[in-house]
């Protein structure tokens, strides 16, 4: 089956650590994104990657970091210099960045206690 | 940047209602794609429509690019149309792929 997946489903962290959030596809699309949901929201681009070993910060970096060594692959690092980490985090790719559709995975839930 | 704007923010249907939603967004765009978000999370692909009328079933959508909106149509509603309706852009140069969300239309279909 073609998809994307995320995992965990639900990640809880304590204050100051770092947690990783796995996205994969095997659409054999080029792009992929990482979008963060607040409550009531629309969702705000984190990163993207528009090619293996390539990735640019979107509107909101601060506090994440990321990584593309493999094309269907684009994992999440939140990092404890994010400073309200708690949101729905929603990876997406497409067949190459700009003017094409995009698609999610189903997503993850993170919680800082 | 290019800001979107949707409309209504909240609708309340009795099944079987028609309803239009709509999306302004304030300049150009490469990219318009109408999402619904499920109860889990999970954001449906509805349409990919810069421009021009699609229609899937009972929904439908038109973008009119030169007057800068798009109108997501859905007929005859189903308790299952419950959720919330995104409209996202991608504008601009740069090519990055970049969607804006609007805050988004928080559709309840009563039966």
């Amino acid at each position: 089956d073609g998809g994307i997946t995320q995992s965990p489903k639900y990640l809880f962290r304590k204050e100051g650590q770092n947690v990783t959030l796995s996205c994969e596809q095997n659409l054999n699309h080029d792009a992929m994104y990482w979008y963060r949901q607040d409550p009531g929201q629309g969702l705000r681009l984190i990163y993207y990657s528009q090619i293996v070993n390539d990735f640019q910060k979107g509107d909101i970096a601060e506090g994440y970091s990321v990584s593309r060594e493999k094309k269907e692959s684009f994992p999440l690092t939140v990092t404890s210099a994010q400073k309200n980490p708690t949101a729905f985090y929603l990876c997406a790719s497409s067949i190459r960045s700009s003017y094409n559709e995009q698609f999610f995975g189903p997503g993850t839930r993170l919680t800082v206690l | 940047g290019i800001q979107v704007e949707q409309s209504p923010p909240d609708l309340i249907l009795q099944e079987g209602a028609n309803s239009t939603l709509r999306c302004n967004f304030s300049d150009s765009v490469n990219n318009l794609q109408w999402f619904h978000q499920n109860p889990w999370g999970q954001l449906i692909n509805l349409f990919y429509i810069p421009s021009g009328t699609k229609q899937n079933g009972r929904l439908s959508a038109t973008t009119v690019a030169t007057e800068r909106y798009s109108l997501l149509y859905i007929s005859s509603s189903q308790t299952t149309d419950s959720g919330v309706y995104f409209c996202a852009v991608e504008g601009g140069s740069g090519n990055t792929g970049k969607l804006i969300f609007g805050q988004g239309t928080t559709l309840q279909v009563k039966p």
